[in-house]
């Protein structure tokens, strides 16, 4: 069964740059029936996704963050990383790492099948 | 504003059918594009419910169902219990923002 687990920084300052990790077990990261992202939800309130990631570390980000977010891939350590920049209170939220059923290449039609316990992330001096 | 649009809130006895319903437009439910369900009981990560407008993922019970017409969807839960108390979000994908999307969720309570 596969796992992912979340680790990272719980407090990050405004303007600073936030960085997560999922690192994923029970199954390996390199798999065309399958791939990565991050969703994160502000206290209250709903799900965000934030972008996605492909072993061969293709991305797809959502446009209204892709100015300030990078994800990569580390193969080798079957994990997967989320960078968030110039962060502000508006970046406070549980993030969650998930895996993402489907073809990289049809995102149209793909869901996320597992998801990570979450790590809540407040920005703030 | 989420993209796709839920009910904030819906409330069942214990056995009686409950449905939640998720609204999109033509930039995507109404494309053709799939809906997937998430439960989220408190606390916890959202957890897959259904995918492909109907399909349930293996230990989901046959109590939850979906449906998909134009443009929207639907979630129905029938015999309510105490444990379906939670909120659910719908998801899809829409071509005007590039990427998933998810409804603003619909907490429900078993009254």
């Amino acid at each position: 069964q596969v796992q992912l687990q979340e680790s990272g920084p719980g407090l990050v300052k405004p303007s600073e740059t936030l960085s997560l990790t999922c690192f994923v077990s029970g199954g390996p990261i390199i798999s065309t029936d399958y791939y990565w992202g991050w969703i994160r939800q502000p206290p209250g309130k709903g799900l965000e996704w934030i972008g996605s990631v492909y072993y061969s570390g293709s991305t797809y980000y959502n446009p209204s963050l892709k100015s300030r977010v990078t994800i990569s891939v580390d193969t080798s350590k079957n994990q997967f990383s989320l960078k968030v920049s110039f962060v502000t209170a508006a970046d406070t939220a549980v993030y969650y790492c998930a895996r993402i059923s489907g073809e990289w290449q049809r995102p149209q039609y793909n869901w996320f099948d597992r998801w990570g316990q979450g790590t809540l992330v407040t920005a703030s001096s | 504003q989420s993209v796709l649009t839920q009910p904030p809130s819906v409330s069942g006895a214990p056995g009686q059918r409950v449905t939640i319903s998720c609204t999109g437009s033509s930039s995507n439910i109404g494309t053709g594009y799939d809906v997937h369900w998430y439960q989220q009981l408190p606390g916890t990560a959202p957890k897959l419910l259904l995918y492909n407008n109907y399909n349930r993922p293996s230990g989901v019970p046959d109590r939850f169902s979906g449906s998909k017409s134009g443009t929207a969807a639907s979630l129905a839960i029938s015999g309510l219990q105490a444990e379906d108390e939670a909120t659910y979000y719908c998801q899809s994908y829409d071509t005007s923002l590039s990427g998933s999307v998810f409804g603003g969720g619909t907490k429900l309570t078993v009254l």
